[in-house]
């Protein structure tokens, strides 16, 4: 199994700035995965973070939107940029065991 | 899109009644999950059911998975006012035999049971 712990749990954010989301596990994972859950939907999966490399972005997210960090095997960042309210979401991070771990999530609100 | 689609997307029952909610996919699949969600906050695994398997327990939860027919169902047997959350299948993306390691997720059936 995996511990992983997502902070901020949750934020208020004006239009134009920029959140930066912490997600840090207990073991060493090659790939985290960036997840977003807009209010009354499912999960849909922004990016996939590996060590070393740059991140891989699904249909409809971009690097510049998303920027993602991965500086080693147990942390990774992502940073929700130039936000709007319909970036208002639950960002999850996740990392995969045979299985999927998630985080607690971050409640992202922007005003 | 290979999305997982739950049904339905609301049920309200009685504790110590069962809880039975289906799932539909689309594609070919190495294997499909059911998570839960309390509150909005971060999900939580209940089981794994891969696609050779017909049909899995864990505890008070029984998962189905019928290929030919592109679902699965999730049983909880014996609700508990605890039990009140969102349920989501997701599947994974079958490629060349390995997967992908991503996940596509349905709605959910928001579940909640009255003590």
């Amino acid at each position: 199994s995996a511990v992983i712990s997502q902070k901020p749990s949750r934020d208020i954010c004006q239009r134009g700035t920029s959140l930066t989301i912490q997600c840090q596990v207990d073991s060493q994972v090659t790939m985290m995965f960036w997840y977003r859950q807009q209010p009354g939907q499912s999960l849909t999966l922004i990016a996939t973070a590996n060590q070393g490399s740059e991140a891989t972005y699904e249909s409809g997210f971009v690097i510049d939107k998303f920027p993602i960090s991965r500086p080693n095997l147990t942390f990774s960042t992502l940073t929700v940029s130039n936000m709007s309210p319909e970036d208002s979401s639950i960002y999850l991070c996740s990392v995969e065991l045979e299985k999927l771990f998630f985080g607690s999530g971050t409640q992202l609100s922007v005003l | 899109s290979q999305q997982g689609e739950e049904d339905p997307q609301a049920l309200s029952i009685q504790e110590g009644e069962n809880a039975t909610m289906n799932c539909s996919y689309k594609t070919s699949i190495n294997n499909l999950q059911w998570y839960r969600q309390n509150s909005g906050r971060g999900l939580v695994h209940l089981i794994l059911i891969r696609s050779n398997e017909r049909e899995k327990h864990s505890g008070r939860l029984r998962v189905t998975l019928d290929t030919s027919k592109k679902s699965s169902s999730l049983l909880i047997t014996a609700s508990r006012a605890a039990d009140t959350a969102s349920y989501f299948c997701a599947t994974d993306a079958e490629s060349g035999g390995s997967t992908l390691g991503r996940l596509y997720f349905g709605r959910g059936t928001q579940l909640t049971v009255w003590p």
